[in-house]
């Protein structure tokens, strides 16, 4: 089954404590992007990916990494997450990033106490 | 940058009546105009797109009508369902077909749609 996967669902940490969430799509899309999604923001875009290797800063980058080092793989790091962190998160992925469609995954809600 | 408004936020409608969800965009050069819709507690999913160079497209109980001019596109749906409740998002974003940089998709705060049975 074609898929955007994101694990964990749910995680609750504490201030300063780095964590992964990772994100893999099994559709040999070129383009893959995190979100987060706050009531009443809407989904802003943390970070993007066109291709392997090639990674760029989205709207909301300020506190996040990434890495695309694999086609499939498009991890979300937080070095030292802070409670603003707390959120709940979109990995999505897109044949080309230009007029295809955004496949997301199922989201990861982050507390950060 | 691009910049999205939708409106209204929340929308509420007796079941067999019409919605209409509104967005403005800012960027002259956006030509790409999905929908998505959010059912409670799941992802977004596509509902349909358009493109700049079509006015209007249909797919069954929704549509959606872009005026390039005015820079405003719309989603309509017509003969709401109770399963039509979703939080409904808007986006833009300037694509181009031959490399050169990509427009970042764009997304509005969203329309919470209910829809009374």
């Amino acid at each position: 089954e074609a898929q955007v996967t994101q694990n964990p669902r749910y995680l609750i940490t504490v201030t300063g404590k780095k964590l992964t969430v990772t994100c893999s799509q099994n559709m040999n899309h070129e383009y893959m992007s995190w979100y987060r999604q706050d009531p009443g923001l809407g989904l802003r875009q943390i970070y993007y990916s066109m291709n392997v290797e090639v990674t760029d800063k989205g709207d909301v980058p300020e506190g996040y990494k990434v890495s695309r080092k694999e086609k499939r793989n498009f991890p979300l790091i937080l070095e030292s997450p802070s409670p603003n962190q707390t959120s709940l998160y979109f990995c999505a992925s897109s044949f080309d990033g230009r007029d295809s469609p955004l496949h997301f995954g199922n989201g990861t809600r982050l507390t950060v106490t | 940058g691009e910049n999205v408004e939708q409106h209204p936020s929340t929308l509420s409608v007796q079941e067999g009546d019409s919605a209409v969800i509104k967005c403005t965009y800012s960027d002259s050069a956006s030509n790409y105009f999905p929908w998505y819709k959010q059912e409670l507690g799941k992802r977004p999913q596509l509902i349909i797109d358009i493109r700049s160079n079509v006015g209007e497209k249909k797919d069954q109980r929704i549509a959606v009508t872009l005026n390039k001019t005015a820079k405003h596109f719309s989603l309509h749906i017509t003969e709401t369902q109770p399963e039509d409740s979703a939080v409904y998002f808007c986006a833009a974003r300037a694509f181009m077909n031959y490399g050169g940089s990509q427009g970042n998709l764009i997304f509005g705060k969203g329309t919470k749609l209910s829809v009374k049975p």
